[in-house]
């Protein structure tokens, strides 16, 4: 089975901190990609990396970041986390030559 | 720019009682279109993946459908269990490896 991890489930920040979500998978997946859902707004694609060291933007990459460092992990980095940064993350990897992405089970972000 | 929206928004049914959703696309060339649920709380759970027009895949209760248009995911004889938030998504071929997702199809199947 297919095992995508987040760091946490719950997670309370202050507004200017700086926060870390972090995902890790174990099926040696290539692609690895962050959402953050929104009721209302569904999932939408923050940033995606195909291979270790490559990143790219997704549809609203304003105020993140992320790092890929290994292969298995795959960070997301609110530099200065706002208010409207609450939200629940999604954390996703898809396997070389399927398309289909398996998910993380989230971490519901509240910004203070 | 590629569009998916699903309908409707919510659905009620009576446990058996069986239904579609509805999944309505427009994409400059689908890659595939895929089905997730979601429990409250947690993330989309993978179901299908469909590539062409005429494919159908089943699991269970459930069987996806997929035309040049639109994807069907009909439910038959739902149980309580089967109530979800069910997830269509789909991928141009332009679009790398990234999921368009629709805002979802709430379904409560009651006793």
């Amino acid at each position: 089975d297919v095992k995508v991890t987040q760091s946490s489930r719950y997670l309370v920040k202050r507004t200017g901190e700086k926060v870390f979500l972090e995902c890790v998978q174990d099926m040696d997946h290539e692609n690895m990609f962050w959402y953050r859902q929104d009721p209302g707004l569904g999932l939408r694609l923050i940033y995606f990396s195909y291979d270790v060291k490559m990143k790219e933007k997704g549809d609203i990459p304003e105020g993140y970041s992320v790092s890929r460092e290994k292969k298995e992990r795959f960070s997301l980095i609110l530099e200065s986390a706002s208010t409207n940064q609450t939200s629940m993350y999604l954390c996703a990897s898809s396997p070389p030559g399927l398309y289909e992405q398996y998910f993380g089970p989230g971490t519901r972000l509240t910004v203070t | 720019e590629d569009q998916v929206t699903q309908s409707p928004e919510a659905l009620r049914l009576q446990e058996g009682e069986s239904s579609s959703l509805n999944c309505s696309y427009t994409v400059s060339g689908l890659r595939g279109l895929f089905w997730y649920r979601q429990d409250p709380g947690k993330g989309p759970e993978f179901l299908f993946t469909l590539y062409s027009a005429g494919e159908e895949k089943e699991k269970e209760r459930l069987k996806a459908t997929l035309t040049k248009k639109e994807s069907f995911l009909h439910i038959t004889a739902p149980k309580p269990e089967d109530s979800a938030t069910y997830l269509c998504a789909v991928q141009a071929t332009n679009s790398g490896y990234a999921l368009n997702f629709g805002k979802g199809t709430s379904l409560l199947v009651t006793p």
